[in-house]
């Protein structure tokens, strides 16, 4: 069964600075998608970025990146420049057939 | 921008009583998709629908559950008799294809289920 393990619970970063959320997962599939959701606390699930697992090239949006490392099953968000609006529950998730979601990173941001 | 939009925002149910979730997926998608995600906890899948008809299903998904494409516009998940343990916010979501391809899924606000 595929798995999403959030090992960082609760983050917090300054404003303006960089911080890395970190996503690994467990699979058997060479072929399968990866994406970060945000979860602010009016809990809408927001779309951040996504990933496809036979593209080598690391996603990018904005002040958003991933470091995407296939062989070690490793999906890490970066968000540069950190906003107060940024401050949110991260969710990592991993979909072939079904969407699976990790437990959640809540980030804070400080003023 | 299309969304996807649910309905209602907040359901309050009897334990035991059935209740209808509604959803309605952005237009030209046609795949649908619920979640629920317990307070505190993770989202969790339970069911994705193609073609009027469940493609896959979590153990989550029991008899309890069932899905409906009424019509051309809505996507529904019924309860049929609550328990204190669907308390929890229901997601809708859905993606204009899926797995393979271009798969990016969107979600609706949600429907906060509260059961007493």
């Amino acid at each position: 069964a595929q798995t999403v393990t959030q090992s960082q619970p609760e983050m917090s970063v300054q404003e303006a600075e960089t911080v890395t959320l970190s996503c690994t997962y467990d699979t058997s599939e060479s072929d399968y998608y990866l994406f970060w959701y945000k979860q602010p606390p009016s809990r809408q699930m927001i779309l951040v970025i996504r990933q496809e697992a036979y593209k080598q090239q690391n996603a990018t949006e904005n002040r958003f990146s991933v470091n995407f490392q296939k062989a070690a099953k490793s999906f890490s968000l970066k968000i540069s420049d950190s906003q107060l609006g940024d401050a949110a529950m991260y969710f990592c998730a991993y979909h072939l057939n079904d969407m699976r979601f990790g437990a959640g990173t809540r980030l804070t941001v400080k003023p | 921008e299309p969304e996807v939009t649910q309905t209602p925002s907040h359901q309050v149910t009897q334990m035991g009583q059935e209740v209808i979730l509604r959803c309605v997926p952005i237009s030209n998608h046609l795949y649908f998709y619920w979640y629920r995600q317990i307070l505190g906890q993770k989202v969790e899948f339970l069911v994705s629908f193609y073609n009027n008809e469940i493609s896959e299903k979590s153990e989550i998904f029991d008899d309890q559950f069932s899905v409906e494409r009424p019509d051309g516009s809505n996507f529904t998940l019924k309860i049929r008799s609550t328990k204190l343990e669907d308390s929890a916010m229901y997601f809708c979501a859905s993606s204009d294809v899926a797995g393979g391809e271009t798969d990016t899924q969107y979600f609706g606000p949600g429907t906060r289920l509260t059961v007493l």
